[in-house]
This record gives structure tokens, C-alpha cells and sequence, in this order.
């Protein structure tokens, strides 16, 4: 299996609170991806990094922002948590989408906002 | 914006009958690959199609691209309850560096 894992597996928090979801990986892969998984959704892309520093918003990055300051490691935030923002998040990596490889995805992390 | 549009979003067979899912596109895709997913888990890839028309079969899953790369299809022979998970589609567009889903199809196989 690919190495990457997501932390925390699960988080329930409060409406306004600061949530940050990290991404790490051990695969030394360009691609990060982080989405969102809701029923009848499928996967929506939030943002993506292509590189250190070098990030790019998806189709539902409203509300959330991203950091990556080392190859391995890639940020989720979301400043002030939302109950629409209760989803499970999938990170993802690539090599290169270009070439058609396969994204790995880690487990998800479980996120409720009450 | 390009989008796909997968069909049926549930579907609930008996073991041993066959069946067919749709991922369809009014947009052109340089490939689309299919994964699946089981739940607590992310999805693990299945298969990549590139070419239009291409065919390609893993087991009894045989998955095919569109002659015009807009559409494509998983069709599962004899089903069995190993089969039962979460199928989704996804795009790649020209020169792309993410991918499209489409919203998925969950299937059940009963025993």
C-alpha cells in the first residue's frame, strides 16, 4: 500500500472553532489532493498541491485553505468550522496525473461540526 | 466545468446475475479511470482506459472507454457479494493535472 496517512482518523468539533487536517506521506510524490466525500457527491475536489508552496483551488474550496512547507506533509484548514463543512475528507497522492497513474488515497478523516 | 454523471447511483442485485454501471459526459476526457471503495477506506483504483473504444477486463469486470472518450462502462459477469462496494468513475482532461468523479454507484450483491 501506498504510505499515506491522515490525522485524525475522526474529529468532532464546534461551529466557529479552527479545524486542521494533516496529510502525510512517505511516497516522495509531487500530486497532493485533499477532498470532500458526501452522499450523492462522490469525491469534490477542495485544493491540490502540485509541488512545495505551489497550490491551486478545486471545485469546493470555499472555506478551506492549505499549506504545504515540506513534500510529505499537506494541510487542510478549515479558519471557522461550519456544520455544512461535516464530511469525511480524503487526501490523495500522485506521481504524476499526467502520465494516468493511479492517485493513492489514505483512510479519510471522519469530520462532524455541531 | 466537466462533469460526470454516473448511472445508477444504487443498485441492489442477487449473487450470480449480471450488471452494468454508466459514467457518462457531455465532455471529452484523455483517460478515466475506475476505482472502488469500501467503507472506512479510500478508493484503490481499478483500471485506467486511454483510448477510445478500448476494452479492458480484470476477472469478471470488464470495463470499456467510449469511441469518443465521453463515456464509459463497468459491466460485472455473474456478481458476487465480494463485489459489494462503492464504484466511482473519474476524468482526466487534457493536460489536467486533477481528476473528475463521478457521484457513484453503490452496489449490494445478496447472497
Amino acid at each position: 500500500d501506498a504510505g499515506i496517512t491522515q490525522s485524525p482518523r475522526h474529529k468532532v468539533t464546534e461551529t466557529g472553532t479552527p479545524v486542521t487536517l494533516r496529510c502525510h506521506q512517505t511516497e516522495n510524490h509531487r500530486y497532493m489532493y485533499w477532498y470532500r466525500q458526501d452522499p450523492g457527491h462522490g469525491l469534490r475536489l477542495i485544493h491540490y498541491s502540485y509541488g512545495v508552496k505551489d497550490t491551486d483551488k478545486g471545485e469546493v474550496s470555499d472555506g478551506y485553505s492549505v499549506s504545504r512547507s515540506k513534500t510529505e506533509d499537506f494541510l487542510l484548514t478549515l479558519e471557522s468550522a461550519t456544520s455544512s463543512q461535516t464530511s469525511v475528507y480524503f487526501c490523495a497522492i500522485s506521481p504524476d496525473p499526467k502520465s494516468n497513474q493511479p492517485q493513492h488515497f489514505g483512510d479519510g478523516t471522519r469530520l462532524s461540526i455541531l | 466545468t466537466q462533469l460526470l454523471e454516473q448511472s445508477p447511483q444504487f443498485l441492489s442485485i442477487q449473487e450470480g446475475e449480471n450488471l452494468t454501471v454508466y459514467c457518462n459526459s457531455s465532455s471529452v476526457f484523455s483517460s478515466l479511470q475506475w476505482y472502488r471503495q469500501e467503507p472506512g477506506e479510500g478508493p484503490v483504483l481499478l483500471v485506467t482506459v486511454v483510448t477510445g473504444g478500448e476494452v479492458k477486463k480484470l476477472k469478471r469486470l470488464t470495463f470499456q472507454f467510449g469511441d469518443a472518450r465521453k463515456d464509459s462502462s463497468l459491466h460485472i459477469t455473474a456478481a458476487q457479494p465480494g463485489d459489494t462496494g462503492l464504484y466511482l468513475c473519474a476524468g482526466r482532461g487534457q493536460g489536467a493535472q486533477k481528476l473528475v468523479f463521478g457521484q457513484g454507484t453503490r452496489l449490494t450483491i445478496n447472497p
